[in-house]
C-alpha cells in the first residue's frame, strides 16, 4: 500500500502568489515525521521544513508552511509569495519508528510534483 | 544545516567495470546513512540502510552483491556499483542522519556505455 501519495504531478502558479502541494500518508505508527524536500534540476535535495506527529503547532518556515491535519493523515506544503526560483521537484516524506525500531528511521517518499513558476 | 557530501558527482564508465561512490558527512557524525537511487522524474527508492561497523541493510529487490556498501567510520561511507551495466545508469544520492532529519548529498549521476 502506498504509504505517501502526492496526487498532483504537475502544479503551475504565477510569481508573487502562494501555491498549496498535497501529500497524503498512511500509517499506524503513533510516532512519526514528515518531510518536505525540493529537488532543483541540478538534483540535490533540499530540506525545507519538518512536521513530527505530535507537535502541536504547524511547523513554518520562512515563506514555508506545513499545513498538518492529523485525522485526514494530510501533510500539505503551502509556499507564499512564489519566486521563479522555487521552481523544482518537490518531495513529501515520511519517517516511522526511529531507535528501536527495524526502518532505522529511513524515508519513505511521495511521487513528487513538479512546481513551475510563471513570471 | 549540516553538509554531506559526494563523490563524484558524474562519472561515465564502460560496462563491466565497477565504480565507487563516497558519500561524507563534513560536520557532524553519522551513524546511519541511507544510500538511494532516483531514475528521471520519478521519486527516490531506498537502495540500503548503512550502519558504521555493522552490515548495510538492503531492501528488497536490491542485490546486495551488486551494490557493495561499505561505512567504515562515522563520517564515510561508500556504494560500489559493481560489473556495472548500461541498465545500472542512474542518479545516485546518499544521506546522512543525525537524529531528527535527513540530509542528503548532491547525487552522483552514473552512465554506464
Amino acid at each position: 500500500a502506498q504509504k505517501i501519495t502526492q496526487t498532483q504531478p504537475g502544479m503551475f502558479v504565477q510569481e508573487k502568489e502562494a501555491v498549496t502541494l498535497d501529500c497524503t500518508y498512511d500509517t499506524s505508527d503513533p510516532s512519526y515525521g514528515l518531510f518536505w524536500y525540493k529537488q532543483p534540476s541540478s538534483g540535490e535535495m533540499i530540506f525545507l521544513i519538518y512536521q513530527g506527529s505530535y507537535d502541536q503547532q504547524n511547523a513554518t518556515e520562512g515563506r514555508y508552511s506545513l499545513n498538518f491535519q492529523k485525522a485526514r493523515k494530510s501533510a500539505n506544503l503551502v509556499i507564499s509569495a512564489s519566486q521563479l526560483g522555487d521552481s523544482a521537484m518537490y518531495f513529501c516524506a515520511m519517517r516511522e519508528a526511529f531507535a528501536g525500531g527495524t526502518s532505522y528511521g529511513k524515508l519513505t517518499f511521495g511521487q513528487g510534483t513538479i512546481l513551475t513558476v510563471h513570471p | 544545516g549540516a553538509v554531506v557530501s559526494q563523490h563524484p558527482s558524474r562519472v561515465i564508465c564502460k560496462s563491466g567495470t565497477s565504480v565507487k561512490i563516497e558519500c561524507r558527512s563534513l560536520d557532524f557524525q553519522a551513524t546511519t546513512m541511507f544510500w538511494y537511487r532516483q531514475f528521471p522524474k520519478q521519486s527516490l527508492m531506498l537502495m540500503a540502510t548503512s550502519n558504521e561497523g555493522s552490515k548495510a541493510t538492503y531492501e528488497q529487490g536490491v542485490e546486495k552483491d551488486k551494490f557493495l556498501i561499505n561505512h567504515a567510520s562515522l563520517t564515510l561511507s561508500t556504494l560500489t556499483v559493481t560489473s556495472a551495466h548500461p541498465e545500472d545508469s542512474s542518479f545516485y544520492i546518499c544521506s546522512a542522519s543525525d537524529t531528527d532529519t535527513q540530509y542528503f548529498g548532491p547525487g552522483t549521476r552514473l552512465t554506464v556505455l
